[in-house]
């Protein structure tokens, strides 16, 4: 289940499980959306990303779901990894800026 | 996709010194980004790089602070200048690479661990 650490909400899963990481954007005029993973020491890596114009996208085990009328995107991870085990955060853009407003970040445990 | 690369991976300084850092990419890229990451934290944007001109610096981030370079279109420097312990962090080179599919997309590099003394 999820719970609040020190600095980042945490979800523990079982490896093989799918995992569903939430977020809510803060800007209602943002029109593109990406997941990035971070692993520990290493910069944030590309997943996925959406338009505003979309509401799925699938990729290789990912799916980014958006629901605009809220502000919330999830990314669904199927069949969890241990090699999934990272820091997962959203991040929001558009407008007349091309700047990145990340989320808070989640850190994703797979349990073997 | 462009490779991001950053000088030096990390450093341990001392309250008051001035660390600059690298970041080199491999190919020609539109726009570069820096970002600070506090430990445990999300990522933040300190400044745009422009090439050719001065940075753009959001809100809480100076120039005197940190100045940064942009001198051709794959190479940047970030200078984090009079060092104190709450400037212990990672920083992030990104860019927004021309030849991306992807609307916005953003590559980074592999960060700078800095620790403060």
């Amino acid at each position: 289940g999820e719970s609040v650490g020190l600095h980042l909400p945490t979800l523990s899963v079982q490896e093989g499980d799918n995992s569903i990481i939430n977020c809510a954007y803060s800007n209602s005029a943002s029109d593109y959306f990406i997941w990035y993973k971070q692993e520990s020491g290493k910069g944030p890596q590309f997943i996925i990303d959406i338009r505003s114009n979309m509401d799925k996208r699938q990729g290789q085990r990912v799916t980014v779901l958006l629901n605009k009328t809220v502000k919330h995107l999830s990314l669904q991870i199927a069949a969890t990894q241990p090699g999934d085990s990272a820091v997962y955060f959203c991040a929001e853009t558009g407008g007349a800026t091309n700047k990145l407003i990340f989320g808070t970040g989640t850190l994703l445990a797979v349990q073997p | 996709s462009a490779v991001i690369s950053q000088k030096p991976s990390r450093d341990i300084c001392q309250r008051g010194t001035s660390l600059t850092i690298q970041c080199q990419v491999d190919s020609q890229v539109t726009m570069m980004f820096w970002y600070r990451q506090q430990p445990g934290q999300s990522l933040t944007l300190i400044a745009t790089a422009n090439q050719g001109s001065e940075a753009t610096y959001e809100s809480g981030f100076v120039i005197d602070k940190f100045p940064i370079s942009r001198p051709n279109l794959t190479f940047s420097t970030l200078t984090v200048s009079n060092m104190s312990p709450e400037d212990s962090s990672i920083y992030l080179c990104s860019v927004e690479w021309a030849g991306s599919a992807s609307y916005n997309e953003q590559f980074f590099g592999p960060g700078t661990r800095l620790t403060v003394l």
